[in-house]
């Protein structure tokens, strides 16, 4: 079966603008997590959607925002780039609410913003 | 919240010889505590996961050991092979709903040939 498809793989912004990455989770996956990942900081939990509701948040300021769609899908967006929003953002979907029932990760929307 | 810390953060190996990897973490109701690998390009994949109710678990050539008394968790990779180079992470969560997952910071392990 397919895996978690993100799009796009690679993105490059200017500071000031915004970006939307997205996620399809595995079919018959409903939970979708964001996840940022940075040399320094590891990974870093974003966000998670079930039922299209935000049901937990990370310690990100507002300009991290997401939602989920019906069929699940999942997009992200960042608003006003900051040069530190570079990173490897990740999505992880899962049958349920939780991640104790196993996360399968896709491959990541590596963002560069100059 | 939840801090897990994760060590060595690399980790060089001959190959056919074992590498482990620690993870120590703090709050003392997580229960759920599963090890991913990242190789280059790609994303974590689960590759072994442990329950607080078990001890050890084996995987052909992976194990994870847990300590719930000492907050500790192991991954033992045996007989180390050249594809067994990625980036390991640890985590730990508690085992109900709408619990994030905490990762370590990683451990990048090379198999020298």
């Amino acid at each position: 079966k397919a895996g978690v498809t993100q799009t796009p793989r690679y993105l490059i912004k200017t500071r000031g603008q915004q970006v939307t990455l997205s996620c399809s989770p595995i079919s018959g996956h409903r939970s979708v997590s964001w996840y940022q990942q940075t040399p320094g900081q590891g990974l870093q939990f974003l966000f998670e959607y079930f039922s299209e509701t935000q049901r937990n948040k990370g310690n990100f300021p507002g300009r991290f925002s997401g939602r989920q769609f019906s069929n699940s899908r999942s997009e992200m967006n960042v608003s006003t780039l900051e040069l530190g929003d570079s990173a490897l953002y990740l999505c992880a979907s899962s049958l349920t609410l939780g991640q104790n029932y196993g996360y399968t990760f896709g491959s990541g929307t590596r963002l560069t913003v100059v | 919240g939840e801090n897990v810390e994760q060590h060595p953060s690399t980790l060089s190996v001959q190959e056919g010889d074992s590498a482990v990897i620690k993870c120590t973490y703090s709050d003392s109701a997580s229960n759920y505590f599963p090890w991913y690998k990242q190789e280059l390009g790609k994303g974590p994949q689960l590759i072994i996961d442990i329950r607080s109710n078990v001890g050890e678990k084996k995987d052909q050539r992976i194990a994870v050991t847990l300590n719930k008394t000492a907050k500790h968790f192991s991954l033992h990779i045996t007989e180390t092979q050249p594809e067994d180079s990625a980036v390991y992470f640890c985590a730990a969560s508690k085992n109900f709903g709408n619990e994030k997952l905490t990762f370590g910071t990683g451990t990048r392990l090379t198999i020298i040939p």
